[in-house]
């Protein structure tokens, strides 16, 4: 099946500093990805879908200065979280389907904790 | 609309027991409907998807049932095992759009 990475899998910073986390699709070329962020023993909350070579679609609520998402290439977005607070803790994840399919594959997800 | 309902919240089996999960919608023009797997600190895992043209799909020890009048899909998890004891969410989208998920069910399968 198609394989999507992300990167860090697990960050810890400092509340007021910015952390970038990368998805990559390994196998495909994603002209779309998806991100999302899950609380413990939650759903997953879709935030942003990320469009290669245009803006990304923010979900209602989701403030898109403080999660700063770039699709710079087919196999590569990346989700900035400026200015993070201990709020902003939470497993990050992102999806993405190969192209032209509708199934989605996960990426392992990244635990960032702002202390 | 754009809600998927799941439950049960939380479901404990014994091994070699039948583990089922349902899942209801309203958003009629859902037109895939995938199960995912989740263990703790992991990301998701696609188990099994069906399209509302079938009524059932099963691979291996798993199976949807789709009930397309009712708006309602399940999963089943024949002969359950420890290993299965996961987090398993239903979702629902639209062609090449985004995923609607349920709120998840908790499984743990007991030897």
């Amino acid at each position: 099946g198609a394989v999507v990475s992300q990167h860090p899998s697990r960050v810890i910073c400092k509340s007021g500093t910015s952390v970038k986390i990368e998805c990559r699709s390994l196998d495909f070329q994603a002209t779309t990805m998806f991100w999302y962020r899950q609380f413990p023993k939650q759903s997953l909350m879709l935030m942003a879908t990320s469009n290669e070579g245009s803006k990304a679609t923010y979900e209602q609520g989701v403030e898109k200065d403080k999660f700063l998402i770039n699709h710079a290439s087919l196999t590569l977005s990346t989700l900035t979280v400026t200015s993070a607070h201990p709020e902003d803790s939470s497993f990050y994840i992102c999806s993405a389907p190969p192209g032209g399919e509708t199934e989605q594959y996960f990426g392992p997800g990244t635990r960032l904790t702002v202390t | 609309q754009q809600q998927v309902k799941q439950s049960p919240q939380s479901l404990i089996v014994q091994k070699g027991g039948i583990s089922i999960i349902n899942c209801a919608y309203e958003n009629t023009a859902f037109d895939y409907f995938p199960w995912y797997q989740q263990f703790p600190g992991k990301g998701p895992a696609l188990l099994i998807a069906i399209r509302p043209d079938v009524s059932e799909k099963k691979e291996g020890r798993f199976t949807i049932s789709f009930n397309k009048s009712a708006k309602q899909f399940s999963l089943h998890i024949m002969d359950s095992q420890p290993g299965d004891s996961a987090t398993y969410f239903c979702a629902a989208s639209t062609h090449t759009d985004k995923l609607i998920f349920g709120t998840g069910t908790r499984l743990q399968v007991f030897p």
